[in-house]
């Protein structure tokens, strides 16, 4: 079955330090995969997207995410946290090459502590 | 500079009611989401489209319905309101499916 896990709900971090949401996902064929940030009473934003070429990705706000084929994961980071990172992550991928939906992981939680 | 608009932003429905949550976006996208969020839970997709005239069946399909007649719009249509169906609902739309989608701020929806 394919799937999108994000192993944590919620993520505390001190602001000024790095910081990474996880995701590890489960498709068949090659993934295309997605990262979105939601804050309070909004929709979901888009941040980056992998889909082919370099394993590192960089988007919006200063986040990054790495692609891990063999680990089957693609990780948010970010090098220095701000208290405005503060909102809930979903990691999202496609599920196959002919597939046209996107899987939703349930999301993380992210508190930045000033 | 609309993106995807959803109305009603909130609604409260008695059990047994039907209502229709609206949803049109102006970036001439194939592709519409519905889908609905339930806390804790992330994004359950609802029903989806790739193209006016065309809809297919998400995780959750049961208790909706939906149309798409025009590129712009694509309303969601709950015909018997149950307490179970008590959620945020978010309409998203995208060029392809490997682009982006493009959310609009969500209808917040109570059945009581």
């Amino acid at each position: 079955a394919q799937s999108v896990a994000q192993p944590e709900d919620q993520v505390n971090v001190a602001e000024g330090n790095p910081l990474t949401v996880k995701c590890t996902y489960s498709v068949s064929g090659n993934p295309y995969l997605f990262w979105y940030v939601q804050y309070p009473n909004r929709g979901l934003q888009f941040l980056l997207k992998y889909i082919t070429g370099d394993n590192l990705v960089k988007g919006s706000y200063g986040f990054e995410a790495e692609f891990n084929k063999s680990q089957t994961s693609f990780h948010l980071k970010k090098p220095s946290a701000l208290v405005s990172d503060s909102a809930l992550y979903f990691c999202a991928v496609r599920a196959s090459n002919r597939d046209d939906k996107i899987i939703f992981g349930k999301g993380t939680r992210l508190h930045i502590l000033p | 500079n609309a993106g995807v608009t959803q109305t009603p932003k909130f609604r409260i429905l008695k059990i047994g009611q039907s209502m229709t949550l609206q949803c049109t976006q102006d970036m001439n996208h194939n592709y519409m989401y519905w889908y609905r969020q339930d806390p804790g839970m992330g994004l359950k997709l609802i029903y989806y489209s790739v193209g006016a005239g065309i809809t297919d069946k998400g995780e959750v399909p049961n208790g909706y319905n939906v149309s798409r007649s025009t590129t712009e719009d694509f309303p969601l249509r709950l015909e018997l309101a149950a307490p179970s169906q008590t959620s945020v609902y978010f309409c998203a739309s995208s060029f392809r499916a490997d682009r982006p989608q493009h959310f609009g701020d969500g209808t917040r929806l109570s059945i009581l």
